[in-house]
């Protein structure tokens, strides 16, 4: 079944203790994307990588580090989460956005707390 | 400031009357739009989208109209059914970027 799958897809944690997400897809995409949604402000992307060793910043890359060493994967890392960064995550792939292929398959989310 | 905008965050819908859904952008470099639906804790899926250089896109009871000159993009659901409750995002791409609204939840009443 083509999927994406994140883990975990719930976590509580404190302040500054680093964090990654996992992300993984298997349709062979080359397109990934790291999304939090917030009340009333809908899905910002955080980052995205093009492919492999390709990544680049999102409109909200602040506090967030990702990494794409292999084409499946795209963990997004939190170094030193705070508080405003309690958010749902979703993690979203697609075949190669900006050729034609826009449309994106998303994960079932990660709902952070970090108190 | 948000680039798109969805202003309405809810939409109430008699079963089989018509669902339209709007949506507002600033930027008039986006060269491809889509519509998603949510629901809850699930991951957005992809519904419909519309290239730029287009200006209506059908596919079976949903209808994307794009009017670039008003930068506004509309969904229509006809005929609406419960199934069709949840909420609906739209986004915009530009170079290699998506920018979403905030959402529109959808109802449609039995």
């Amino acid at each position: 079944e083509a999927q994406v799958t994140q883990n975990p897809r719930y976590l509580i944690t404190v302040t500054g203790k680093k964090l990654t997400v996992t992300c993984s897809q298997n349709m062979n995409h080359e397109y990934m994307s790291w999304y939090r949604q917030d009340p009333g402000l809908g899905l910002r992307q955080i980052y995205y990588s093009m492919n492999v060793e390709v990544t680049d910043k999102g409109d909200v890359p602040e506090g967030y580090k990702v990494s794409r060493k292999e084409k499946r994967n795209f963990p997004l890392i939190l170094e030193s989460p705070s508080p405003n960064q309690t958010s749902l995550y979703f993690c979203a792939s697609s075949r190669a956005a900006g050729q034609g292929f826009y449309e994106q398959y998303f994960g079932p989310g990660t709902r952070l707390t970090v108190t | 400031d948000q680039q798109v905008k969805q202003n309405s965050p809810s939409l109430s819908v008699q079963e089989g009357r018509i669902s339209i859904l709007n949506c507002d952008y600033t930027n008039s470099m986006f060269d491809y739009f889509l519509w998603y639906k949510k629901y809850p804790a699930e991951g957005p899926t992809f519904l419909i989208s519309i290239s730029s250089i287009k200006d209506k896109n059908e596919d079976g009871r949903f209808t994307v109209f794009l009017n670039k000159s008003a930068k506004h993009l509309s969904l229509h659901i006809v005929p609406s059914q419960p199934g069709d409750s949840a909420v609906y995002f739209c986004a915009a791409y530009n170079f290699n970027k998506f920018y979403f609204g905030s959402g529109t939840k959808l109802n449609v009443k039995p």
